[in-house]
This record gives C-alpha cells, structure tokens and sequence, in this order.
C-alpha cells in the first residue's frame, strides 16, 4: 500500500510571510492524484488544492501552490501571504488511479502568528 | 463537501454498547470511505466501498468493526461491543463512479464523534 509522509508534526509563520509543509509519498504507480487538505478547529476537511500526476506544471490556488517533484516523490504545500485563518492541521494525501485508494500523512499542525 | 451527510454527529455508548454511523454519499457518488481520527493524530484509512462491495476493508480492526454500503440506503460503519479506545471522528468520504477522471477527489463529511464512557 502506498504511504504519506509528513515529516514536520508542527510548523509556525508569522502572518503575511511564506511557509512551506513537507510531504513526501512511496508509490510504484505513474499515475495519481496528490491533495492538501485543511482541517480547521471545526474538525472540517477542507480541500485545499489537488495535482495530477501526470501534470508537470505545480497547481496553484490563490496564495496556495505545491511543488511537486515526481521523481523525488516529494509535494510540498507553498502558503504565501499567510493568514491567521490559515492556522489548522493540513494533511497531505495520495490516491491511486487504479483503485481509488486514498491515503492520508499524519498531518501538520500550523500556527500563524499575529 | 457539505453535500456528504453524516450521522448522529455525536453518540455517546456505553461499554459494551453497539454504535452505527451513517453516511449519506454526495449526489452521484458511489465510493464511500470511512476514515478514524484519534484525538490529536492523523486520519487513518478504514475501509473503502462501493454499492454491495467492500473494495478495501485493509484499515478495519479485524474484530467488531463492520462496514456496509447497500444498494439502497446510507453507509454503514458497525461498532460492536465498543470500548473506550473506539471514541474517536469517524469521517466519511465519497467519491464520483469514474477512476481516473480529471478532478477525480473525495469529498468529507463532517464526521461523526463517538464517545464511549
């Protein structure tokens, strides 16, 4: 089965700066979807931004971008211009393209400070 | 995301106790995921199905955990005979019919807590 890997338990940014979380993933299948989810205090996941495998170009939402390095099976979150509303877990995620299995890293906690 | 029902939104079970989830998929989807999330840690994988069909149950404790999804009517995730280390968010997931397709992505529910005392 495939695994996630979140290496960082905790991270913190000072608001309006940039932070990146880390995520890397082992996989022997060449096609797969990779998401960024957001889990408010409200326990809600929330989509934060999603990549397809066989994209090269990152995908970018907003203040939200990843850098997904196939090779490196590495799909990092980019959070630019950080907002207090930005503080919450966020949980990288894999899925595959043959089973739709989906599998989730054990999360990042972010604190934005004021 | 609002669009996956889940209920109760919070149970409460004895010792010994059964608890059931419900979780009503999006419109059009017919892959439900049940996923556990201990207080402070990560979701973890349960099972995955689709109408009549476990696909993957890899995630399921082999002991008093089921899990179902008729051709009519909501997921099921059965807990029997719970204990205190079962209190936790159950959330549930759903997906569009087609693997492969372009957005393919689950959708949460709001997840379900159950306290066992």
């Amino acid at each position: 089965a495939q695994t996630v890997t979140q290496s960082q338990p905790e991270m913190s940014v000072q608001e309006a700066e940039t932070v990146t979380l880390s995520c890397t993933y082992d996989t022997s299948e060449s096609d797969y979807y990779l998401f960024w989810y957001k889990q408010p205090p409200s326990r809600q996941m929330i989509l934060v931004i999603r990549q397809e495998a066989y994209k090269q170009q990152n995908a970018t939402e907003n203040r939200f971008s990843v850098n997904f390095q196939k090779a490196a099976k590495s799909f990092s979150l980019k959070i630019s211009d950080s907002q207090l509303g930005d503080a919450a877990m966020y949980f990288c995620a894999y899925r595959s393209d043959i089973n739709n299995d989906m599998r989730f890293g054990a999360g990042t906690r972010l604190t934005v400070k004021p | 995301n609002a669009g996956v029902m889940q209920n109760p939104r919070h149970l409460v079970r004895r010792r010994g106790q059964e608890a059931r989830l419900r979780c009503s998929p999006m419109k059009g989807h017919s892959h439900v995921y049940w996923y556990r999330q201990l207080p402070e840690e990560g979701l973890k994988f349960m099972v995955y199905l689709q109408k009549e069909n476990i696909i993957d149950e890899s995630g399921m404790p082999k002991e008093r955990f089921s899990a179902e999804f008729p051709k009519e009517g909501p997921s099921i995730l059965r807990i029997q005979q719970v204990v205190r280390g079962d209190s936790a968010a159950y959330f549930c997931a759903s997906s569009p019919p087609v693997p492969g397709s372009i957005g393919n992505t689950i959708y949460f529910g709001e997840g379900s807590w159950l306290t066992v005392v």
